[in-house]
């Protein structure tokens, strides 16, 4: 079955202890984003990456790290989480596009930072 | 700033009609505008995507418009169901590789759809 998953789906952690989300896809897409979701605010884009080594920022990118080793997975790294960066957390995959994209989002990752 | 505004928070109709929602946006000059169908708890779900140079694009009861004119692009859904109630998010990106890779979200419409 094409899926995106991400791990864990929930979590709940205290400022500045260093976290990862783990993306996987499926699909053999190269395309690959994260996205925080807020009430009020709508999906806005962390950052996102083209191909393997090729990373980029979106609107959002501080206090976040990516990394992109392989084709299928697109980690999210919270080097020290503040309490705003708890959040609704999306990774999404699409094959690359230069005429707009068509993403498979993941389940989403409840992040809590307390 | 570039800006995505979708007309209300959330839009209650009678089944068997027509919903209609609205993506207006400012400060940007899209290539591309897409839709995504999201039920509570779960990621965004792809449902259409026009291009700057398609007027209209169709999907089964689905039809979207894309006026850049306006800056505006209108989502119907016809003959609504009750399982037709989600919020519905629009996107914006440009064109090009690395351009359409930054894609930009309005905040969603909560559409409810009554028997």
């Amino acid at each position: 079955e094409a899926q995106v998953t991400q791990n864990p789906r929930y979590l709940i952690t205290v400022t500045g202890k260093k976290l990862t989300v783990t993306c996987s896809q499926n699909m053999n897409h190269e395309y690959m984003s994260w996205y925080r979701q807020d009430p009020g605010l709508g999906l806005r884009q962390i950052y996102y990456s083209m191909n393997v080594e090729v990373t980029d920022k979106g609107d959002v990118p501080e206090g976040y790290k990516v990394s992109r080793k392989e084709k299928r997975n697109f980690p999210l790294i919270l080097e020290s989480p503040s309490p705003n960066q708890t959040s609704l957390y999306f990774c999404a995959s699409s094959f690359l596009s230069s005429g707009g994209y068509e993403q498979y989002f993941g389940p989403g990752t409840r992040l809590t930072v307390t | 700033s570039q800006k995505i505004e979708q007309n209300s928070e959330a839009l209650n109709i009678q089944e068997g009609k027509t919903a209609t929602l609205t993506c207006n946006y400012t400060n940007y000059s899209p290539a591309y505008l897409q839709w995504y169908r999201q039920d509570p708890g779960r990621g965004p779900v792809f449902l259409l995507l026009i291009r700057e140079n398609e007027k209209e694009k169709r999907k089964e009861r689905l039809k979207v418009t894309f006026d850049t004119t306006l800056k505006q692009s209108l989502f119907h859904i016809t003959a609504s169901q009750p399982a037709d109630s989600a919020t519905y998010l629009c996107a914006l990106s440009r064109a090009g590789y690395s351009s359409a890779s930054k894609i930009i979200f309005g905040s969603g419409t909560r559409l409810s759809i009554r028997p």
